[in-house]
C-alpha cells in the first residue's frame, strides 16, 4: 500500500491553521498514524485510528478520514510544531510510510 | 517507565557483520510486537519489518527481505537487527519501535514508543 501526502513542504507562520493530506493506494479503513520528527530526534506518536490523539499531544492536533484519504490538522501553529510529519498505515503487512512534510516557518 | 533503548553508533567497512540491539523496559516484552524503521540520510521514514518475541514470528518488507535478520532474545527483553554483509547503501539511521495494539479501540495499532536510534555508518 502506498501513502501519498500532500504537500511534501509546507512554509506557514505561527497561529495559522495548516493541513496536511495522506492518500492510501487502497482503503485502509482508519488503520492510520501521524508521527511527528524533530532534526536529530526519533519520530513521535500523535495520532493513531486517524483521528484519536495519543496520551499527552496537544488538541491543536487533529485527525480525520477513512478509506484512502486522512488529513491531519494544527489548528493554531506553535513555534514547536514545525518538524517533518509522517502517516503511517497499519492495516496490513508492510506497514508503509507516507513520504513526509516538511513544516517550515515563513 | 517504557522505553526501547538502542546499542551504540557503528562505523563499519563494506562487506563487515553487524547486529544491533534495542532493549525494552518497563513493559511486559513478549507481548508487543517491535518493529524496525530505516531512515537514509536527509530522507523519510522506511518500514524493515516486526518480530513478536513471544514466539519469533517475524515479518519483512519485501524491500529488506533477505538483507537484513531480526531476531529476538526474550530472556533479556532485547530485539535485534543484523547485516551479515554490509554495503554503503546500508549507511542510515535505524529505529526500533513498540508497535501498540487497542483492544478497546476496534484492533487499532501504532508505533507508540520508539527508541532513540542507532546510526550506522558504513564506508571504506
Amino acid at each position: 500500500i502506498q501513502l501519498t501526502q500532500s504537500p511534501s513542504f509546507l512554509s506557514a507562520s505561527v497561529g495559522d491553521r495548516v493541513t496536511i493530506t495522506c492518500r492510501a493506494s487502497q482503503g485502509i479503513s482508519s488503520y492510520l498514524a501521524w508521527y511527528q520528527q524533530k532534526p536529530g530526534t526519533a519520530p513521535n506518536l500523535l495520532i493513531y485510528a486517524a483521528s484519536t490523539l495519543q496520551s499527552g499531544v496537544p488538541s491543536r492536533f487533529s485527525g480525520s478520514g477513512s478509506g484512502t484519504e486522512f488529513t491531519l490538522t494544527i489548528s493554531s501553529l506553535q513555534p514547536e510544531d514545525f518538524a517533518t510529519y509522517y502517516c503511517q498505515q497499519l492495516n496490513s503487512y508492510p506497514y508503509s510510510f507516507g513520504q513526509g512534510t516538511k513544516l517550515e516557518i515563513k | 517507565e517504557v522505553q526501547l533503548v538502542q546499542s551504540g553508533a557503528e562505523v563499519k567497512k563494506p562487506g563487515e557483520s553487524l547486529k544491533i540491539s534495542c532493549k525494552a523496559s518497563g513493559y511486559i516484552f513478549t507481548t508487543y510486537w517491535i518493529g524496525w524503521v530505516r531512515q537514509l540520510p536527509g530522507k523519510g521514514l522506511e518500514w524493515m519489518g516486526i518480530i513478536y518475541p513471544g514466539d519469533s514470528d517475524t515479518k519483512y518488507s519485501p524491500s529488506f527481505q533477505g538483507q537484513v535478520t531480526i531476531s529476538a532474545d526474550k530472556s533479556i527483553s532485547t530485539a535485534y537487527l543484523q547485516w551479515s554483509s554490509l554495503k554503503a547503501p546500508d549507511t542510515a539511521m535505524y529505529y526500533c519501535a513498540r508497535r501498540n495494539y487497542y483492544y478497546d479501540s476496534g484492533g487499532h495499532k501504532s508505533l507508540d514508543i520508539w527508541g532513540q536510534g542507532t546510526m550506522v555508518t558504513v564506508s571504506s
